[in-house]
């Protein structure tokens, strides 16, 4: 059964640190992972993902993909509170498209 | 630009009712896709259109039915409402299909309560 699976669950660090939140699946005919970002409110897009290797950025955030091992990593430096929220990770298959849990990080000050 | 609007933002039926739910995309995309949300189940896709047509579906009851119109306005459809039918309706509209699109954008999305 295709399955996406995100760590940790959730993740309570201070400003300034580095966190990486990874999300890993088994898809059948996988095309795209993608990440959001969710607060309190509607996701916001951040990054989709369709090559191995090749890293986007945007900002202090940043994500990679590796189709052999089957996942993927978002990492946020210099944490600030304004990071506070919940991350999605989606992957999409030629049809269907498949939410993880998510991971609830906390910035405290 | 505006950005993309859903209406009505909360709604109330009871069990067996059906409902009508709109999404209006950024102006210019022609991509609308919807999602469900709920505690239990966290986010679930639904179906997405591109062009007037219906190009990937979610693992849904055929209750779940949707439709574009020319103008790229979306809207959704749910039958015989349930209980668990109960959540947050979203759509993120695109430029392109979300296969090529390399952004989407979220509306405030529908909280649809069945009593």
């Amino acid at each position: 059964e295709d399955k996406v699976v995100q760590s940790p669950l959730s993740l309570v660090v201070h400003e300034g640190d580095t966190v990486t939140l990874n999300c890993s699946y088994e898809v059948t005919n996988f095309r795209s992972l993608l990440w959001y970002k969710q607060e309190k409110k509607a996701p916001t897009f951040l990054f989709m993902l369709t090559s191995s290797g090749i890293e986007k950025k945007s900002g202090r955030l940043s994500s990679i993909l590796d189709k052999k091992e089957l996942f993927s990593i978002l990492n946020i430096t210099a944490t600030q509170t304004g990071d506070s929220a919940i991350y999605l990770c989606a992957v999409r298959d030629n049809n269907d498209m498949r939410f993880g849990a998510g991971t609830r990080l906390t910035v405290k000050p | 630009k505006a950005g993309v609007t859903q209406t009505p933002r909360y709604l109330i039926k009871t069990r067996g009712q059906q409902v009508t739910l709109s999404c209006s995309p950024i102006s210019g995309h022609r991509s609308v896709s919807w999602y469900q949300q709920t505690p239990g189940q966290g986010l679930q896709f639904l179906f997405e259109y591109f062009s007037e047509t219906q190009r990937n579906k979610g693992n849904f009851p055929g209750r779940f039915s949707g439709r574009q119109f020319s103008n790229s306005r979306s809207e959704m459809n749910v039958s015989t409402l349930e209980l668990g039918d109960s959540a947050l309706y979203l759509c993120a509209s695109s430029l392109r299909q979300n296969l090529q699109s390399n952004e989407q954008f979220f509306g405030p999305g529908t909280r649809l309560t069945v009593l």
